[in-house]
């Protein structure tokens, strides 16, 4: 069983569409939970973190965090067509030293107009 | 400000050669990582280097080794290459100072083995 696990989809939405993606882990340690978006043939960039549970919103995007059921989420609202990338979790360990995230492989999102 | 640089952008190599990648943090930032990202896959840790000091290494072979300059750039080498060396190579800054490690990421080296 890997660390994480992510679905990779694709998931393909209508333009408009709630989007939630979603990432399931095995290492109760970790307590900072990141989501970053990699459009084709780019580096990823991030687009929010959290620390342990609770919610975070920015702007369209809300990331979720439940701890007790092993369980993130990102959600996008009004998905439009530049949304369309791979979305990959990723999550650490908040001691020991390095804090080296471990990703998941990543969910292809298309949204068409 | 000039993000993570990386060099080269895309190279071909045959197996059995050698390859040496080679990155530039963002100005401040004395963390640099690297990872490996094979196609349909998430990026796959490979080193971390703080300081000019290793602080993490993943699970890969001794053919792969990295080291980190006085000016905080680094170097990835990969030695004896293999078909399954194939892959994009990202590296990544962080200022790693207590808290979340976040990354940000170059646009990689899209190596190819032949």
């Amino acid at each position: 069983q890997k660390e994480v696990e992510q679905d990779p989809g694709p998931l393909s939405v209508p333009e408009g569409a709630i989007v939630s993606l979603n990432c399931t882990y095995s290492n109760s340690a970790f307590q900072y939970f990141m989501w970053y978006r990699q459009y084709s043939r780019k580096g990823p960039e991030l687009l929010m973190y959290t620390y342990s549970s609770g919610n975070k919103e920015d702007g369209r995007f809300t990331a979720q965090v439940d701890k007790s059921s092993k369980y993130i989420s990102l959600f996008i609202r009004d998905s439009q067509p530049s949304d369309s990338a791979t979305y990959l979790c990723a999550m650490s360990l908040a001691s020991g030293g390095s804090y080296i995230p471990t990703f998941g492989r990543g969910t292809s999102l298309i949204v068409h107009p | 400000d000039a993000g993570v640089t990386q060099s080269p952008t895309h190279l071909i190599k045959t197996r059995g050669q050698h390859v040496t990648l080679r990155c530039s943090p963002i100005s401040g930032h004395k963390s640099v990582s690297w990872y490996q990202q094979v196609l349909g896959q998430g990026p796959q840790f490979i080193f971390q280097y703080y300081e000019k000091e290793e602080r993490g290494r993943g699970n890969f072979p001794d053919r792969f080794s990295a080291r980190q300059f006085p000016n905080y750039s680094s170097e990835l080498n990969v030695n004896a290459l293999l078909l399954g060396d194939s892959a994009l190579y990202l590296c990544a800054s962080s200022l790693l100072s207590t808290g979340a490690n976040v990354l940000t990421f170059g646009a990689g080296s899209r190596l190819t083995v032949l």
